[in-house]
């Protein structure tokens, strides 16, 4: 089967840095995506990644190894506005989005 | 980025009856929809892949009757929820991929549906 695994909940304090790990099994690999979603909204889109490495876009980094099944969302200088709910998704073979349960970041003063 | 708008935000209808939800691309063309439930603190859930001008791809388990999908033009993709129940009540989100298959997706805000 296919399968997403995400921490349920992580706590880090303002100003700080987080790494929220993503291990995934899908029949295929077409991308990775992380998305943030605060509570009661729609997800927004954060990275894509689909080749091994880093990819940097401001506060936010993420990391791919396809041949581990694993990548991480990495969170910078932590603010408040931060807290959420952070979503990693796989593409499989088929196009078709598979959808982590979800890591709630709560950001403490 | 393509903004993907959804409509109502948030709908409570009495049981038994029908809601409709709207799914708009602004600006771009989407063929290719997908709508997505979302019960509380649990991961989205694939409903059903809606293409346009033809019917629409459900997920197993998802009962095509109740949960009717139309696709008619490029920029509009909606959900009709028939004969609503309380256990209906979710939160539904609707998001559009633009051009090649793995792009990002973009979603609308969501629809917070309420049955009493």
């Amino acid at each position: 089967g296919q399968n997403i695994d995400q921490p349920t909940e992580m706590t880090a304090t303002e100003g700080a840095i987080v790494q929220i790990n993503c291990t995934y099994q899908t029949s295929g690999f077409n991308g990775l995506f992380w998305y943030q979603q605060h509570a009661g909204e729609a997800p927004t889109f954060l990275s894509y990644n689909v080749l091994d490495g880093l990819e940097e876009k401001g506060r936010f980094s993420s990391f791919l190894s396809r041949s581990k099944g694993y990548s991480y969302l990495l969170l910078k200088e932590l603010q408040m506005k931060d807290s959420a709910s952070y979503l990693c998704a796989v593409m499989d073979s088929n196009y078709q989005l598979i959808w982590g349960a979800g890591t709630k970041l709560i950001i403490k003063p | 980025g393509a903004v993907v708008s959804q409509h109502p935000s948030r709908v409570i209808c009495k049981s038994g009856t029908s809601v409709k939800i709207e799914c708009r691309s602004l600006d771009f063309q989407a063929t290719t929809m997908f709508w997505y439930r979302q019960f509380p603190k649990q991961s989205l859930m694939l409903m059903a892949t809606s293409n346009e001008g033809s019917k629409a791809t459900y997920e197993q388990g998802v009962e095509k009757d109740k949960f009717l999908i139309n696709h008619a033009s490029l920029t509009l993709s909606t959900l009709t929820v028939t004969s609503a129940h309380p256990e209906d009540s979710s939160f539904y989100i609707c998001s559009a991929r633009v051009g090649d298959l793995n792009t990002e997706a973009f979603f609308g805000q969501g629809t917070r549906l309420t049955v009493v």
